[in-house]
């Protein structure tokens, strides 16, 4: 079964440092596509980061990165610099097919907050 | 440029009261659409999801039902509201063959609360 998780239920990081969430995916599909969200408070959710299964090299964008290790089946974000405006929920998800449409799998999410 | 609507942005129904919550996206045509649904600290959970007008596909057996009756109109109904469909809904969007990410695009949600 498809599955993502995210083991870091809530983090804690001083502004200015850098910060990795984890996240482990499980499919048995060859082609697949790894995303990250971020939830403020207001619950919006916002496109971060995304992966394809075939991409070489790791995805980056702005202060984000994604490690991507796919023999450990693993896509964990980076952040580099932390603001105090990235304290949010953070959301792993896996892309999949299913049925003519592709639908998202997500994890249960990490609670970041950047202390000042 | 694309954009999506959900509205109501709050609600608040008793326990075996109906329910109707709308989405819309402008800017473009034939777009996949979505529903999610959001427990309080918890991950995205689909409900629905539809590749056309009338085509409707369910995730999963539940209280709600979804329809759409436009290209790009989506709704989320139920006839008789349950304590446990209290939570954070979320309409979302791709664009059909948009390339290798379809990323999915969302709505600013809907907080039921059925007291």
């Amino acid at each position: 079964a498809q599955k993502i998780t995210q083991t870091q239920p809530g983090m804690f990081v001083q502004e200015k440092e850098a910060v990795t969430l984890d996240c482990t995916y499980d499919t048995s599909d060859q082609s697949y596509g790894l995303f990250w969200y971020k939830q403020p408070s207001s619950g919006e959710m916002i496109f971060l980061i995304y992966q394809g299964s075939y991409d070489e090299q790791n995805a980056t964008e702005g202060r984000y990165s994604l490690n991507f290790q796919k023999a450990r089946k693993s896509a964990n974000l980076v952040i580099s610099a932390s603001q105090l405006g990235d304290s949010a929920m953070y959301f792993c998800a896996m892309r999949v097919t299913l049925g003519g449409a592709q639908k998202l799998v997500f994890g249960q999410g990490t609670r970041l907050t950047i202390n000042p | 440029s694309q954009t999506i609507h959900q509205w109501p942005a709050t609600l608040v129904q008793p326990v075996g009261s109906p329910l109707s919550l709308e989405c819309t996206v402008e800017g473009t045509s034939n777009p996949n659409l979505y529903w999610y649904r959001q427990a309080a600290g918890r991950g995205l959970q689909l409900l629905f999801y539809s590749v056309g007008i009338g085509q409707i596909s369910s995730e999963v057996p539940q209280n709600l039902s979804a329809s759409r009756p436009q290209d790009r109109q989506f709704i989320l109904s139920s006839k008789k509201l349950l304590l446990s469909d209290s939570g954070f809904y979320l309409c979302a969007w791709t664009r059909p063959g948009q390339g290798a990410t379809y990323e999915q695009y969302f709505g600013p949600g809907t907080r039921l609360t059925v007291t």
